[in-house]
């Protein structure tokens, strides 16, 4: 198994663009995870998906983000528009019991 | 807020030199899980300690959990250069439906 796929693995972009994160959990996971990491507040969970349907979004900072799960082999995250505050690295992680199994990140940079 | 939070924040050892890191929460738990964080990548699970447990062995790895304290703590013994990474507690309260709480973890050091 190719375990947890991310893309991109950077992204660098300007204050107020729209960012795309993308997230392919490993086949036969029913739960996926998806997380943001500073320095200064650590890792942070945002939003949480079971069977492809949002459990818990009460990390979700504001409005300007949003997740969607269409299907059990997919996870996008979005921001729009994105602000120099959003710059983290956003770790998906996905799991069919209670060891999650975290993706390489993405590394995202708002200018 | 942080539900595990980890001490020391920096830890610098010695080649073959063992390691404890220690993890205090706030809440009642299912489990209590270890990661390890590599510069630049993803976590990696290393343990998973339930409430009903005291202590579990793996390798080299050697984790407690009291929960009338609510404390744990992973011990690495003879640690190697390759141990270098960022060590994370990570608790699975009672009701979370697997939901994971992540402290900020624990820098290890390990010189050659």
């Amino acid at each position: 198994d190719a375990g947890v796929i991310q893309s991109p693995r950077h992204e660098v972009t300007e204050m107020g663009q729209e960012v795309t994160l993308r997230c392919k959990p490993i086949s036969g996971h029913d739960y996926l995870f998806w997380y943001r990491q500073t320095m200064m507040r650590g890792l942070e969970l945002l939003i949480y998906f079971n069977n492809n349907v949002p459990i818990d979004d009460s990390g979700m900072p504001e409005d300007r983000f949003s997740a969607k799960m269409p299907n059990a082999s997919f996870s996008t995250l979005k921001i729009q528009p994105s602000e120099p505050r959003d710059s983290a690295v956003y770790f998906c992680a996905s799991t069919s019991g209670e060891e999650q199994f975290f993706g390489p990140g993405t590394r995202l940079t708002v200018l | 807020s942080q539900q595990g939070e980890e001490d020391p924040q920096a830890l610098s050892i010695q080649e073959g030199e063992n390691a404890t890191m220690n993890c205090s929460y706030k809440t009642s738990i299912n489990n209590l899980q270890w990661y390890r964080q590599n510069s630049g990548r993803g976590l990696v699970h290393l343990i998973l300690i339930r409430s009903n447990e005291r202590e579990k062995h793996s390798g080299r790895l050697r984790v407690t959990l009291d929960t009338s304290k609510k404390s744990s703590s992973l011990l690495i013994t003879a640690s190697r250069a390759a141990d270098t990474a960022s060590y994370f507690c990570a608790t699975d309260a009672k009701g979370s439906n697997y939901k994971l709480t992540f402290g900020k973890g624990t820098l290890l050091t390990v010189n050659p």
